[in-house]
């Protein structure tokens, strides 16, 4: 079956403009993740979504980040008045359940110029 | 706060070589633990898994076993061969906590021929 997919693969974006990441879960899944891979970095949570509600958004480095998922399918990261330490690869995973085996999707890849 | 130690790379082998990539973990409760694995060009991927302790995960000829007195979850292979170059990561999960894994920075594996 379908696995985790994101969207886009790769954006460019000029640093200040906004962007959106969109993951589109394994149908089913109701656990949702989102998580950030620096250069040279291991991945960093941003936030975990069970359903519809953020129940742990410990891991937004600023105000300037935010998500949402609707339908308990579909999540939108967004990152507003972006800036160079942004750029990473963000990667979204979801889960069956809570604690169960996250499965990745294979990442947004963000340059900040 | 939780964290995982993995050793730093990259890491560079013959084929058939015995590989060892050591991580160990500090967790506030009964953690479990985890490999990833990130092959070229592609998404992470679940590699194997212990949920307690002496529990020894494996896969694709790959073993770690969760060791509670040392806090550590070493990945080991007997023959590694130029397919296992990758990028592997250890991580954690707390039950009942916070439904976040917590990585390692990962390893780069360089198998040559």
């Amino acid at each position: 079956g379908a696995g985790v997919s994101q969207s886009p693969s790769n954006k460019v974006t000029e640093k200040g403009k906004d962007v959106e990441l969109r993951c589109d879960p394994i149908s089913g899944h109701t656990a949702l993740y989102w998580y950030r891979q620096r250069l040279g970095q291991g991945l960093e949570f941003l936030i975990y979504f069970q359903g519809n509600s953020a129940p742990d958004k410990s891991g937004l480095p600023s105000d300037r980040f935010s998500a949402e998922r609707t339908g308990e399918s579909v999540s939108t990261l967004t990152i507003q008045r972006t800036q160079q330490e942004d750029s990473a690869v963000y990667l979204c995973a979801s889960s069956l359940e809570d604690a169960g085996e996250q499965y990745f999707g294979p990442g947004t890849r963000l340059t900040v110029t | 706060g939780d964290s995982v130690t993995q050793m730093e790379g990259p890491v560079t082998l013959s084929e058939e070589a015995f590989l060892t990539i050591n991580c160990t973990y500090t967790a506030t409760g009964y953690p479990s633990l985890f490999w990833y694995v990130q092959y070229p060009g592609e998404g992470l991927q679940l590699l194997l898994k212990a949920t307690k302790a002496d529990d020894k995960g494996s896969n694709k000829g790959f073993e770690a076993t969760y060791r509670k007195e040392t806090t550590s979850f070493h990945l080991e292979k007997g023959s590694v061969q130029v397919s296992d170059s990758a990028v592997y990561f250890c991580a954690l999960i707390l039950l009942g906590g916070s439904e976040k894994l917590v990585f390692g920075k990962g390893t780069k594996l360089t198998v040559n021929p």
